[in-house]
């Protein structure tokens, strides 16, 4: 069975810095990996996603996230943090069964924003 | 493009009660999933549905959880009776269902506390 795990689950930056958030990943098979976030009070939405393409994956907002299969890993950046960015984020695999995804969600790492 | 609705946003009962959530997702998509996040953890999927059959259920319990999705639109999920452990929100999702997207659009949830 496929699963992630979140390393950290509160991670502290100030505005203008890097963000990393570490997400390591176990998969029997080469796995899609997927990057969400919730606002408060609000639902997932995903910023990225690796199928299987090219390993550094672009997102929306200036995130980024690479794949690399010898750390089995997908950790989360983005160049410089903005306030907005102060949010929970789950680092998701999925089930690729044909037509069955679904998702098994990491337990999050919110991340806040010191001005 | 109508996002995924869910209602009630919240619900306060007490144990032993009973409760129902409504689920409508995006016009279309095939798939529809049902998460339980509890505070502090990542999502967990209690059940999937293709079209209105059931695809995996495994984690939900069924003793006091069922859902049901007629016609292959809406859902419903109930909890009879509830117990203090269900207070959670309780995340409708809905995809595509094609095997290479991954991406699942979710509700803004529903809030359930048991006291």
């Amino acid at each position: 069975a496929q699963s992630v795990t979140q390393l950290g689950s509160h991670v502290s930056v100030s505005e203008g810095a890097l963000v990393l958030l570490r997400c390591n990943y176990s998969s029997s098979v080469p796995p899609y990996l997927f990057w969400y976030v919730q606002y408060p009070n609000q639902g997932l939405q995903l910023l990225l996603k690796y199928t299987s393409a090219a390993t550094l994956v672009k997102g929306i907002n200036d995130f980024e996230a690479e794949f690399k299969k010898s750390e089995t890993s997908f950790h989360l950046t983005k160049p410089s943090a903005h306030m907005s960015d102060a949010a929970e984020y789950f680092c998701a695999v999925s089930d690729r069964g044909f037509g069955n995804e679904k998702l098994t969600f990491g337990t999050g790492t919110r991340l806040t924003i010191i001005p | 493009e109508a996002g995924v609705a869910q209602s009630p946003r919240y619900k306060i009962i007490e144990k032993r009660q009973s409760v129902a959530f409504w689920c409508n997702p995006i016009s279309g998509h095939a798939t529809l999933y049902w998460y339980q996040q509890i505070l502090g953890q990542g999502p967990k999927l209690l059940i999937q549905f293709q079209n209105n059959g059931v695809v995996d259920d495994s984690q939900l319990p069924k003793d006091r959880f069922s859902a049901e999705r007629l016609k292959g639109v809406d859902s419903t999920l109930k909890i009879q009776p509830a117990k203090l452990e269900d207070s959670a929100v309780y995340l409708c999702a809905s995809s595509l269902g094609a095997v290479n997207t991954g991406e699942l659009f979710f509700g803004e949830g529903s809030r359930l506390t048991v006291l």
